[in-house]
């Protein structure tokens, strides 16, 4: 059974400096691993997909990897911004489809 | 990215009666729709999968009778919560995919529903 694992919970940073969000999971047979922004009290909003077969992909300020020998993803944020709180989940697509969640990382950027 | 559009994203309801929550796709065919529950500070919890036309797979604990899915069409899933009861308060939260069973199509989510049984 897959698990996910985000350490830390919770995590706070000065404006601009640039941070790394961890995730592992258990189980390397997965189809992709997907990275989430969820707003307090909103659902969640994709940020990057990384297929199994790639090792990382990058949106603006995101870059996102994936080591499945390892077990491991990385959300890279350049330049924090107090915009970029919120809370980051990344999931795992299993061969039944499914989506295994981590607990998600709380990240406040103070100004 | 593509749009799922979840209603209503809150709601109020006594308790013993029922509450019909939408997720709509609205600019691809979701083949597959998922339901999650969340509970604060947790993450989400898959209640079950939905193919278009088909009966729906529930997670192993998840009560089928309580909670009805209907995916009616590639665009609409439906859950509704019968019977509710103050122990059914949650965010509801749901998922569409495009794609083959088992692709590595991406997920989009709607925007979540609070109910609250009172």
């Amino acid at each position: 059974k897959q698990e996910v694992t985000q350490i830390p919970a919770a995590l706070s940073v000065p404006e601009g400096e640039n941070l790394v969000l961890n995730c592992s999971f258990t189980d390397s047979a997965i189809y992709n691993l997907q990275w989430f922004r969820q707003d307090p009290g909103k659902g969640l909003t994709s940020l990057l997909l990384i297929q199994s077969s790639q090792r990382e992909q990058t949106s603006g300020r995101l870059n996102a990897s994936l080591d499945k020998s390892s077990g491991r993803s990385t959300l890279y944020i350049a330049a924090s911004q107090p915009g970029d709180s919120a809370t980051y989940l990344c999931a795992g697509t299993g061969a039944n489809s499914k989506l295994t969640f981590g607990k998600g990382i709380t990240l406040s950027v103070r100004p | 990215g593509a749009v799922v559009s979840q209603h209503p994203s809150w709601v109020i309801c006594k308790s013993g009666t029922s509450v019909k929550i939408e997720c709509r796709s609205l600019d691809f065919q979701a083949t597959t729709m998922f339901w999650y529950r969340q509970f604060p500070k947790q993450s989400l919890m898959l209640m079950a999968t939905s193919n278009e036309g088909s009966k729906a797979t529930y997670e192993q604990g998840v009560e089928k009778d309580k909670f009805l899915i209907n995916h009616a069409s590639l665009t609409l899933s439906t859950l509704t919560v019968t019977s509710a009861h103050p122990e059914d308060s949650s965010f509801y939260i749901c998922s569409a995919r495009w794609g083959p069973w088992g692709g590595g199509a991406e997920a989009f989510f709607g925007q979540g529903t609070r109910l609250t049984v009172v």
